[in-house]
């Protein structure tokens, strides 16, 4: 099964400052998707970003961009110019391109916890 | 609103119960899926269906079971209800499965075992 590991249990960044979140992944697959998704306190799951892995080009949505690396199985998430807004939990997930025992379910990290402070 | 409806919000229950958890997928969604978020166990996935079928399982307890409806929306059935089942249940839809869209998730049942 792929794992997904987030080693940043809380990170904190200043208004109007950038911050990047680390991902890492375990796969043996070579065509997946990564998505990062925002949990706010309000319990939603937000996506953000998604990133399909045949593409070389990283994704990007406004302040949010991803750097994707893909011989490194790493799916780090950089928020720029960040706002009070941005405040909550982020996961990253993995889910396969083919039907694998799981079908097309969503792998979770643990999260990271972002403090956004003005 | 990602269109993804999920009641009750909040349900308060003992142990040994049973209780149902509702969803309705977003329009045109023909794919289901449940996940759990615990302190302990974080986001897990619990069971997929798809156009009424069962696709693929997770970690799902064998108290716990789910369907489908023609109408496509659907339930997840907790039965023997142990402390630890307290969570978050999230519903996600997505049109088909297989392809690149990205599952849209209802709001959650927040379930409390007492």
């Amino acid at each position: 099964a792929q794992t997904v590991t987030q080693s940043q249990p809380e990170m904190s960044v200043q208004e109007a400052e950038t911050v990047t979140l680390s991902c890492t992944y375990d796969t043996s697959e070579s065509d997946y998707y990564l998505f990062w998704y925002k949990q706010p306190p309000s319990r939603q799951m937000i996506l953000v970003i998604r990133q399909e892995a045949y593409k070389q080009q990283n994704a990007t949505e406004n302040r949010f961009s991803v750097n994707f690396q893909k011989a490194a199985k790493s799916f780090s998430l950089k928020i720029s110019d960040s706002q009070l807004g941005d405040a909550a939990m982020y996961f990253c997930a993995y889910r396969s391109a083919s039907n694998s025992n799981s079908g097309y379910a969503l792998n979770f990290g643990k999260g990271t916890s972002l403090l956004v402070t003005p | 609103d990602s269109g993804v409806t999920q009641t009750p919000k909040h349900l308060i229950t003992a142990t040994g119960q049973r209780v149902t958890l509702r969803c309705s997928p977003r329009s045109g969604d023909l794919s289901v899926y449940w996940y759990q978020q615990s302190l302990d166990q974080g986001l897990q996935f619990l069971i997929q269906y798809y156009n009424g079928e069962e696709r693929a399982k997770g970690n799902i307890l064998e108290r716990f079971s789910a369907q489908q409806f023609p109408d496509l929306h659907s339930e997840l059935n907790l039965s023997s209800l142990e402390l630890g089942d307290s969570a978050l249940y999230f519903c996600a839809s997505s049109l088909l499965p297989g392809l690149s869209q990205p599952q849209h998730f209802g709001d959650g049942t927040r379930l409390s075992i007492l």
